[in-house]
């Protein structure tokens, strides 16, 4: 599709678990960017990346949060240990450079819930 | 610190008639970034306008306006001629540093035939 991709749409794991969102961006586009949504809350910035390096993680809450994006495509947030408080919606977003206007491309995100 | 304050949990509006999302921001920057987007219930964020900091002309898009007050830090939505399929959540956010988008809490919309 011309979207951004994100799988799984929904994911239900039990506390503890390591969990993988992957987030497949608009082709050529070279911003890439991890959200996560609470329930009633707006997004909230998790990491963005240019190319294949982060260029800004300042967003993620702590170290068992961990993104790649080994080729500048492709992404995959990682978190480890999971706890109840993870559960949200994680959005992916890209946009053709950085710097713009701020036209992010938005997927429809990852519901995951952490039991 | 960067803020977006979105008072307005929820709005009601008539199909044809004219509706005004608020949205405050607090930065202490002299350059930035406002913009609004759509959340329907699919979930994804759909960008709807952008309003530079420094640019002098209220942003347009279609339907959608926004009414940048400078000196109030304010930057509200008014969608014109409201449609069934606006009924969603829209959120306003703010460009913080180069890239990061720092959003409100949102306000729910909803468009009655």
């Amino acid at each position: 599709g011309a979207g951004v991709s994100q799988t799984p749409s929904n994911k239900v794991t039990e506390k503890g678990k390591y969990v993988e969102l992957r987030c497949d961006p608009i082709s050529g586009h070279t911003a890439l960017y991890w959200y996560r949504q609470s329930l009633g809350q707006g997004p909230e910035f998790l990491i963005y990346f240019q190319g294949t390096g982060a260029a800004d993680d300042s967003g993620l809450p702590n170290d068992r949060f961990f993104a790649v994006r080994p080729e500048g495509s492709v992404s995959t947030l990682k978190i480890q240990r999971t706890e109840r408080g993870d559960s949200a919606v994680y959005l992916c977003a890209s946009s053709f450079t950085s710097g713009n206007t701020g036209e992010l491309f938005f997927g429809e995100g990852s519901r995951l819930t952490v039991l | 610190a960067q803020k977006i304050t979105q008072t307005q949990p929820g709005m009601f509006v008539q199909e044809k008639e004219a509706v005004t999302l608020d949205c405050t921001y607090d930065t202490s920057d002299q350059s930035y970034g406002l913009f609004w987007y759509k959340q329907p219930s699919s979930g994804e964020m759909i960008f709807l306008i952008y309003q530079g900091s420094y640019d002098e002309q209220n942003a347009t898009e279609g339907r959608y306006s926004l009414n940048f007050q400078k000196a109030r830090k304010s930057a509200n939505l008014v969608i014109s001629a409201s449609q069934l399929g606006d009924s969603a959540m829209y959120f306003c956010a703010m460009r913080v540093g180069f890239q990061k988008l720092v959003f409100g809490t949102g306000t729910r919309l909803l468009v009655s035939p």
